[in-house]
């Protein structure tokens, strides 16, 4: 079956705009994570969904992030009034059922531009 | 809070070689450890996952060891070849049910010359 997916594969914003990140995970996964990749940050966590619920936002680094899943599946990350800092690649993994043995498979990403 | 480093940063040798890539964790309660590679301007590919009672996993050329009590994990990879060229990343996830958190060292960015 196909692999996690993510659109918009490009995102060019002005600083202030609300922008919306989208992912598909595999199909029958259960656990979806949201990650960003900065240059010179690294990759860093942002939230973890586990069905429609999210036990794990530790990750998100202001009020200004949120993110949903409905259906256990789809999920949307939204940032509003979008910063220059928010720059970066976001990713979104998921796997089977979120315990020890399980691999995360990630998208191939979304590169946000805020100008 | 976890912190994991990467031992080089960039690694560059000539094809036919063995090589050994390193990851070290301040916080041995770990519930798995993936390591992962990134082609530029890719996402992430699995390579293994080891969970926390494991000691060592292998995939064809690969292996990669784990060892809790020292806080390393080690990435093997035999007879190197052009196309293992790229960023390799290893992932440490916490030890509880809820938390989805995996920490990410900032890689070995390896180049292997033909």
């Amino acid at each position: 079956g196909a692999g996690v997916s993510q659109s918009p594969s490009n995102k060019v914003t002005e600083k202030g705009k609300d922008v919306e990140l989208r992912c598909d995970p595999i199909s029958g996964h259960t656990a979806l994570y949201w990650y960003r990749q900065s240059l010179g940050q690294g990759l860093e966590f942002l939230i973890y969904f586990q069905g429609n619920s999210a036990p794990d936002k530790s990750g998100l680094p202001s009020d200004r992030f949120s993110a949903e899943r409905t259906g256990g599946s789809v999920s949307t990350l939204t940032i509003q009034r979008t910063q220059q800092e928010d720059s970066a690649v976001y990713l979104c993994a998921s796997s089977l059922d979120g315990g020890a043995a399980d691999t995360q498979y990630f998208g191939p990403g979304t590169r946000l531009t805020v100008l | 809070k976890q912190e994991v480093t990467q031992i080089p940063a960039a690694l560059s040798v000539p094809e036919g070689e063995n090589l050994v890539l390193n990851c070290s964790f301040t916080d041995s309660a770990i519930y798995n450890l993936q390591w992962f590679r990134q082609d530029p301007g890719k996402g992430l590919t699995s390579l293994l996952l080891i969970q926390s009672s494991q000691r060592e996993q292998t995939s064809g050329r690969l292996n990669a060891s784990l060892d809790k009590s020292s806080g390393r994990s080690t990435l093997y990879i035999a007879a190197s070849q052009p196309g293992d060229s790229a960023t390799y990343l290893c992932a440490v996830r916490v030890h509880n049910t809820n938390a989805g958190k995996s920490t990410f060292g900032d890689g070995t960015t390896l180049t292997v010359k033909p």
